[in-house]
């Protein structure tokens, strides 16, 4: 069954902390993944996508990382600003169709001051 | 700007009136999808659309229909709300299937029911 997980379900870091979100995925066959974030009553909007053949890719302070072989996908946050706290969405396509996107539940960050 | 735009973003409904979300972008992508998320839950596709065809979830309840008069713009439409129902609605584009196809969301309205 083909299932996005991701942990910790929720975190909360101080401000300028770095942090790191897991992702892991049972999708196959694997096309990408992306990073979501959401803001409290926004939409998700798109941090970064990933390839098979990718294993990092950077977006200002969010930096993601993907193992393919372990299925396995990190978001690292540096230097964390309260405009930071927002859920954070991993999403994984499969490649027999380019229309199934397998959400996870999210992270819940929360940075404080 | 905003490019994927939904309307309104708030919607109050009593329970079993019919009701119409509607979503409308600017990007001129050829799909268009729309997503239930409930409170801590990941999006759920309820269906979407590749230009005219229209592709339903097998999960989907009857009671939630969709139109597309145009390019531009997509409706979501809930027969007979049920309590349910109360959920945020999301509605996304993307340029085509293809792999590597980013997604873009719009800001959702949120559903209650009475």
């Amino acid at each position: 069954k083909n299932q996005v997980e991701q942990s910790p379900q929720s975190l909360i870091i101080l401000e300028g902390k770095n942090c790191t979100l897991q992702c892991n995925y049972t999708v196959s066959p694997f096309s990408n993944l992306r990073w979501y974030k959401q803001d409290t009553g926004r939409g998700p909007v798109s941090l970064t996508i990933m390839t098979f053949s990718e294993n990092t890719k950077s977006n200002g302070r969010y930096t993601a990382t993907l193992d393919a072989d372990t299925k396995q996908s990190s978001l690292h946050i540096t230097a964390s600003q309260l405009s930071d706290s927002a859920s954070y969405i991993c999403v994984v396509s499969d490649s027999n169709t380019g229309n199934q996107f397998y959400f996870g539940t999210g992270t819940s960050l929360t940075v404080i001051p | 700007d905003a490019m994927v735009i939904q309307n309104p973003r708030y919607q109050v409904t009593q329970f079993g009136k019919p009701v119409t979300l509607s979503c409308s972008q600017t990007l001129n992508h050829n799909v268009m999808y729309w997503y239930q998320q409930k409170s801590s839950q990941a999006p759920k596709l309820l269906f979407h659309y590749y230009d005219k065809d229209f592709n339903n979830e097998a999960d989907t309840p009857d009671n939630f229909q969709s139109r597309r008069p145009n390019t531009s713009f997509c409706f979501l439409d809930i027969r007979s709300p049920g309590l349910g129902d109360a959920a945020m609605y999301l509605c996304a584009t993307s340029r085509g299937t293809g792999t590597g196809q980013p997604q873009h969301f719009g800001d959702g309205t949120r559903l209650s029911i009475l």
